[in-house]
């Protein structure tokens, strides 16, 4: 298996609503990524779990709330969102996440396109 | 000092044709420069990626060339086809930052049949 799976494909939520986004991944990768995009841009950093502890958080608001239950899985758990945080949301995942090292090749997941109304 | 800075924004080649996406960085601590492919409502892909002690990759249709005087570094995508259309990001990681990667601003191909 070497792909990344992401649910749902698409959400839609009201301002005042609690969802969670999910991630999953069989490749035995130990570091995962949350990344933001918006239309026409790159995408953003937002999180990165390696061995399952949080080791980067681009400063992103508390609405944002990640959690890996264990090194196949990411959940981002969103509330009291704001209609700019409508965007594709990606999940990435490498072999490792290292000070040592910098070629590890990240495999994106397709997304979950999260309108916030 | 973070910035990949990516050209051109937008690019029409006939089938068959070259297209060449260049990318500068300032960073010198990068060291690993990958490319990725991203169709409409896809995730991005894994193209192509490179070191700085290599100054051309080539796998397939694609070529990366790596200039680490100027800073620079490039995707040439020979025979562009079709189904090359596709906005492609390149991107650059810092050792001292493990994996983060810093993405330039993307370029959208379109590639005419």
């Amino acid at each position: 298996d070497t792909e990344v799976t992401q649910t749902p494909k698409h959400l839609v939520m009201g301002m005042t609503n609690k969802k969670s986004l999910k991630c999953e991944q069989h490749m035995g990768h130990r570091a995962m990524y949350w990344y933001k995009q918006k239309a026409k841009k790159p995408p953003e950093l937002m999180f990165v779990y390696s061995y399952e502890k949080l080791s980067i958080n681009e400063s992103v608001p508390s609405r944002f709330s990640p959690e890996c239950p264990n090194s196949s899985l990411l959940n981002l758990h969103l509330h009291a969102l704001q209609p700019e945080d409508s965007a594709l949301y990606l999940c990435a995942s490498s072999p490792v996440q290292s000070r040592m090292r910098s070629n590890n090749e990240q495999f994106f997941g397709p997304g979950t396109r999260l309108t916030v109304l | 000092q973070q910035q990949v800075k990516q050209s051109p924004q937008s690019l029409i080649v006939q089938k068959g044709g070259i297209s060449i996406i260049n990318c500068a960085y300032e960073n010198t601590a990068f060291d690993y420069f990958p490319w990725y492919q991203q169709f409409p409502g896809k995730g991005p892909a894994l193209l192509i990626a490179i070191r700085p002690d290599v100054s051309e990759k080539k796998e397939g249709r694609f070529t990366i060339s790596f200039n680490k005087s100027a800073k620079q570094f490039s995707l040439h995508i020979m025979d562009s086809q079709p189904g090359d259309s596709a906005t492609y990001f390149c991107a650059a990681s810092p050792k001292a930052a493990g994996n983060k990667l810093t993405f330039g601003g993307g370029t959208r191909v379109l590639v005419k049949p």
